[in-house]
């Protein structure tokens, strides 16, 4: 079954930092990838999908993710975050032919200090 | 257009009781979700449809059924609740066919329940 891991529980940055939240994949098909943002009290907005070409997506918000097949990841980045950010990120993927499910890692929840 | 709408926003429920929760999308998506969200765990799938009348299983279907009778509903029945049911309930709903993945998952606000 396709599961996705985010090693990271909590990430605490500076503001004007840079952000690199971990996401891995395990499956043997071709992946849709993608990382969500979620403010508390609120639902889920997409930030980026990965699903085939150049291996470095850009996203809303100043946000990308490098596609690694070798290391089955997708890792989002930002070079200078802002206290805005502050959130919970999701990592998703979903596979052609998986019934058209997306599997969602347990989170990162983000803290920036000011 | 309104979206995806989860009704209600907040209940209470006693163990043992039952309600279903309704969710409606006015942008004639094929797929919906019922996913739960609690600390620690991310989202959940519990069932999904991939079109009218058609139903499936997702990682935590057990306590819940679902029912597709209409394209743009997605209820969530719980038939006797029980205390680890306690959660944030999310739907969700994408367009269908080959380019499903090209749009996001568009997300309610939320079903807060509560199991005493």
């Amino acid at each position: 079954a396709q599961s996705v891991t985010q090693p990271d529980i909590h990430i605490t940055v500076s503001e004007g930092a840079s952000l690199e939240l971990r996401c891995n994949y395990s499956y043997g098909a071709t992946p849709y990838l993608f990382w969500y943002v979620q403010s508390p009290g609120q639902g889920l907005q997409l930030l980026l999908k990965y699903f085939s070409g150049d291996t470095l997506v850009q996203g809303i918000k100043g946000f990308e993710a490098e596609f690694k097949r070798s290391q089955s990841s997708f890792n989002l980045r930002k070079p200078s975050v802002h206290w805005s950010d502050a959130a919970e990120y999701f990592c998703a993927v979903a596979f052609t032919g998986g019934g058209n499910k997306l599997t969602f890692g347990t989170g990162t929840q983000l803290k920036v200090e000011l | 257009n309104a979206g995806v709408t989860q009704t209600p926003k907040f209940r209470v429920l006693k163990t043992g009781q039952s309600m279903t929760l309704l969710c409606a999308q006015d942008m004639n998506h094929e797929y919906m979700y019922w996913y739960r969200q609690d600390p620690g765990m991310g989202l959940r799938l519990i069932h999904y449809s991939v079109g009218e009348g058609t139903t499936a299983k997702g990682e935590v279907p057990d306590g819940y059924n679902v029912s597709r009778l209409k394209k743009q509903n997605f209820l969530l029945g719980l038939e006797s609740a029980a205390p680890s049911q306690t959660s944030v309930y999310f739907c969700a709903s994408l367009p269908g066919g080959l380019t499903a993945y090209n749009s996001p998952l568009h997300f309610g606000n939320g079903t807060r329940l509560t199991v005493t």
